[in-house]
């Protein structure tokens, strides 16, 4: 079956780790890209990426780090310079005729907890 | 940059009945495109339904639809026929910004 897949479902971090979440998708998708969601807010962007070996910064990129190797896969790492980091990772990908005008297929989430 | 304002945080319907979630959102551009995603318990988001700013018609997804006026930068979702899995949060998006989110409980 196509889709995405985040792991792990929930994460827990000591203050001062970094900590990478994955995502890893099958859709064939050239575009994938990483939402920070917290309660009463909607989703906010972290960052993406529209083709390999590229990504762009989005509204909220301060104290992440993302890669693209690869096309299938698009890690995010919370490093130790995001100040609130407890939330909930959405990743999601599209075909990337256009980031604006694409359908986005989210993966199930991973739920970050900072102890 | 444009922003998306969802002003109903949340609302209930009886199933079988019919529920409107409001959205606003504001853009200088001219061709854009607008989405409602929806996320049922299990955080999941999934796309409702997607319109094209130059399209007149407003798109029609089985029992959802939406009432798009390009003019008055609204675009609000409607759903007929309510269902208890259509128990959700609901997200308006205009790429990159998303509203709050408005959660919609169906009662049976």
């Amino acid at each position: 079956d196509g889709g995405i897949t985040q792991s792990p479902k929930y994460l827990f971090r000591k203050e001062g780790q970094n900590v990478t979440l994955s995502c890893e998708q099958n859709l064939n998708h050239d575009a994938m890209y990483w939402y920070r969601q917290d309660p009463g807010q909607g989703l906010r962007l972290i960052y993406y990426s529209q083709i390999v070996n590229d990504f762009q910064k989005g509204d909220i990129a301060e104290g992440y780090s993302v890669s693209r190797e690869k096309k299938e896969s698009f890690p995010l790492t919370v490093t130790s310079a995001q100040k609130n980091p407890t939330a909930f990772y959405l990743c999601a990908s599209s075909i990337a005729t256009s980031a604006r005008g694409d359908t986005q297929y989210f993966g199930p989430g991973t739920r970050l907890t900072v102890l | 940059a444009q922003t998306v304002t969802q002003s109903q945080p949340e609302m209930s319907v009886q199933e079988a009945e019919t529920v409107t979630l409001s959205c606003t959102y504001d853009t200088s551009e001219n061709n854009y495109y607008l989405f409602w995603y929806k996320q049922p318990p299990s955080r999941q988001m999934i796309l409702v339904i997607r319109q094209e700013a130059y399209k007149q018609q407003n798109a029609t997804e089985n029992r959802f639809s939406v009432n798009f006026q390009k003019a008055a930068k609204s675009f609000s979702l409607k759903i007929s026929d309510s269902q208890l899995g259509d128990t959700a949060m609901y997200f308006c998006a205009f790429w990159p910004r998303f509203g709050a989110g408005t959660r919609l409980t169906v009662k049976p």
